[in-house]
This record gives C-alpha cells, sequence and structure tokens, in this order.
C-alpha cells in the first residue's frame, strides 16, 4: 500500500480481555516498529522486527504483551489480559535501511 | 544502548516568532529524522537527512545533520498557530540493523 495502515483505529475493550492490533506496513519495507504513546507523553518504543525476527523486544512491558510479523509484511501487536494501564495509542511504523521511517496513524486502546 | 536527548521537553512563543530545537546521541547516526504529530494522529515526517553536514530545508522548516554525526537541529521561522504540536527526532545508526530510536519529542505551543 502508499502508506502504512493500522487496524482498528479505536478498540474498547474489556479489563482482562485478549486484544490484537494489526499493522501493515509499507510494501517492500523490511523493518517494522511498535510504540506506545500514553495521552501527552513521547513514544514508548515496545518492539522492532527486521523481517519477520525481533533482534529487540525490550520494550514489552510485560509477558502479556506479545508481537509477531509474518511474510516480511503484516504485524500483529496482542495484548493479553488487558490492563487499564494498557490504554493508550499504539503506533506501528515502518522503514528500509537508509530510508525514511513512516509512521501509521494509530490504534487508539482504550481498557475499561 | 544508544540514547537520544531532545531539547527542549516544551515551549511556548509568540506567533511570529523563530523557534529551534535538538536532538543529540551518544552514537554516530547514519539518518535523522524529524517528525511532527498533531492531537489524535500519528508522527508526519518533515524532514529527513543523510549526511553529515547536510542542511535542508522543508517551507519554514530547516535542519541540519551535524557534522559530528552526533546531533541534529530543527528550526522554524515565522512561526504561526498550526506550528502546534509535538516535534520528535529520530536516528538510526550502522549496526546492522535498521533500528531507529526516537526522542522524546518537543512540546510547541503557539500563542496567537
Amino acid at each position: 500500500g502508499a502508506g502504512v495502515s493500522q487496524s482498528p483505529s479505536n478498540k474498547v475493550t474489556e479489563k482482562g480481555k485478549d486484544v490484537e492490533l494489526r499493522c501493515d506496513p509499507i510494501s517492500g519495507h523490511t523493518a517494522l516498529y511498535w510504540y506506545r504513546q500514553r495521552l501527552g507523553q513521547g513514544l514508548e518504543f515496545l518492539i522492532y522486527f527486521q523481517g519477520n525476527s525481533a533482534p529487540d523486544k525490550s520494550g514489552l512491558p510485560s509477558d502479556r504483551f506479545s508481537a509477531e510479523r509474518t511474510g516480511e509484511s503484516v504485524s500483529t501487536l496482542t495484548i493479553q489480559r488487558t490492563q487499564q494501564e494498557d490504554s493508550a495509542v499504539y503506533l506501528c511504523a515502518s522503514s528500509s535501511y537508509l530510508e525514511s521511517s513512516y509512521f501509521g496513524a494509530g490504534t487508539r486502546l482504550s481498557v475499561l | 544502548g544508544q540514547q537520544l536527548n531532545q531539547s527542549p521537553q516544551s515551549m511556548f512563543i509568540q506567533e511570529g516568532e523563530d523557534v529551534s530545537m535538538n536532538c543529540t546521541s551518544s552514537s554516530i547516526f547514519n539518518t535523522w529524522l524529524w517528525y511532527k504529530q498533531d492531537p489524535g494522529e500519528g508522527p508526519v515526517l518533515l524532514i529527513a537527512l543523510y549526511k553529515a553536514g547536510e542542511l535542508t530545508s522543508n517551507g519554514r522548516l530547516t535542519a541540519q545533520f551535524g557534522i559530528t554525526r552526533k546531533d541534529s537541529f530543527l528550526n522554524i521561522s515565522a512561526s504561526i498557530p498550526s506550528d502546534v504540536g509535538i516535534y520528535f527526532c529520530a536516528g538510526q545508526w550502522n549496526s546492522g540493523t535498521y533500528k531507529y530510536i526516537f526522542g522524546t519529542g518537543t512540546r510547541l505551543k503557539v500563542l496567537a
């Protein structure tokens, strides 16, 4: 596609439920990133994919968070047993070597 | 690990004033990017810099890739109310991966 696409754009869930967030990167971009942004805050790095492997998962806040990427394309960020503290905007970005990194519009997650 | 310091964290300025913000890193970068994020949106790429010493403009915005390759500056001339938002820098270094790291953001508010 022309840009990074994320779905859903908004997600409201109940505490304790699992959620899946999807990211479709720009075609041909080998690198993919997930960030979390709490209201009024900066970008919090979660995980970085190079191809289908994740050389850096250091930002995942707990074992309730996981992510995968298949076909060097789509990535899914899964949050299990959601907590109210997980409420935030989850942003995905993609890039290729020596090329700029572009963001999607994000998924706004609200945990009630 | 690599760190990216962005300053100032926030600033209030009068319409028509010039704005300057910068990022410094503990590592040498190959690429510097500057983004702007409007409320409720994902970050949008403003300027990309690929060579030390490079000075690039985009309208009223000018950014420079520091000659030490450890810093970058973004200047906004004659600010207008729509310049309000959060500005992020990001850098990419040659570590065998293509990962970008982001600064913590500069929150800009323009007073009419």
